[in-house]
């Protein structure tokens, strides 16, 4: 069963604390990518990496750290330097990077308490 | 600066009818368009993708055209069903890579019994 999952559906975080986020990829896509989206705006590209180990800043980065020890695994963790952090995050990969189609995950949807 | 507008904002047909979304964009240099359906809490799907020499392409009923010199494009369903109720969105690439991607807002489209 091929295909991109996100954990968890959702996450609550409290203040001062740092979350991660999973997404894991068996398609064997080079690029990764997270993604935030708020109501009413468009996709924001928070981070993408091309390959294991290399990873690039997107529109919005601050307030984010990645890694990508794995080609299989891109994780996002969410550091409490990230002001307003609830909003529903996509992961998505793609056979390389920023060409052809990009496959989503299901998403992670962050609350705050 | 590179812009995607989306219109309508929001839609909503009865089920059976036809209906178009626009997409109207400001991005250069242009690689390719995409349209994205994204059900409610869910990943986006793709539907299709174009690059600079097509202008239309099909995926079932849906049916998108591409006007590359008035930077516009359309997608268009057919005989539209309730599953079809979802946002739809544009997503332009300038062919700098995952940071040259311009994503619309959506429009949402809500489809009537």
């Amino acid at each position: 069963d091929g295909g991109i999952t996100q954990s968890p559906k959702y996450l609550f975080r409290k203040e001062g604390q740092n979350v991660t986020l999973s997404c894991e990829q068996n398609l064997n896509h080079d690029a990764m990518y997270w993604y935030r989206q708020d109501p009413g705006q468009g996709l924001r590209l928070i981070y993408y990496s091309q390959i294991v180990n290399d990873f690039q800043k997107g529109d919005i980065a601050e307030g984010y750290s990645v890694s990508r020890e794995k080609k299989e695994s891109f994780p996002l963790t969410v550091t409490s330097a990230q002001k307003n952090p609830t909003a529903f995050y996509l992961c998505a990969s793609s056979p390389m990077e920023g060409a052809g189609t990009q496959y989503f995950g299901p998403g992670t949807r962050l609350l705050v308490l | 600066k590179n812009q995607v507008e989306q219109s309508p904002q929001s839609l909503i047909i009865l089920e059976g009818k036809n209906c178009t979304l626009q997409c109207n964009y400001t991005v250069s240099p242009f690689s390719n368009l995409r349209w994205y359906k994204q059900d409610t809490g869910r990943g986006p799907v793709s539907l299709t993708i174009m690059t600079f020499s097509e202008n239309t392409k099909s995926n079932g009923r849906y049916t998108a055209t591409l006007d590359a010199d008035t930077k516009q494009s359309s997608l268009h369903i057919t005989a539209s069903q309730l599953s079809d109720s979802a946002s739809y969105i544009c997503v332009v690439g300038s062919g700098g890579g995952a940071d040259g991607l311009t994503f619309g807002k959506g429009t949402h489209l809500i489809i009537q019994p």
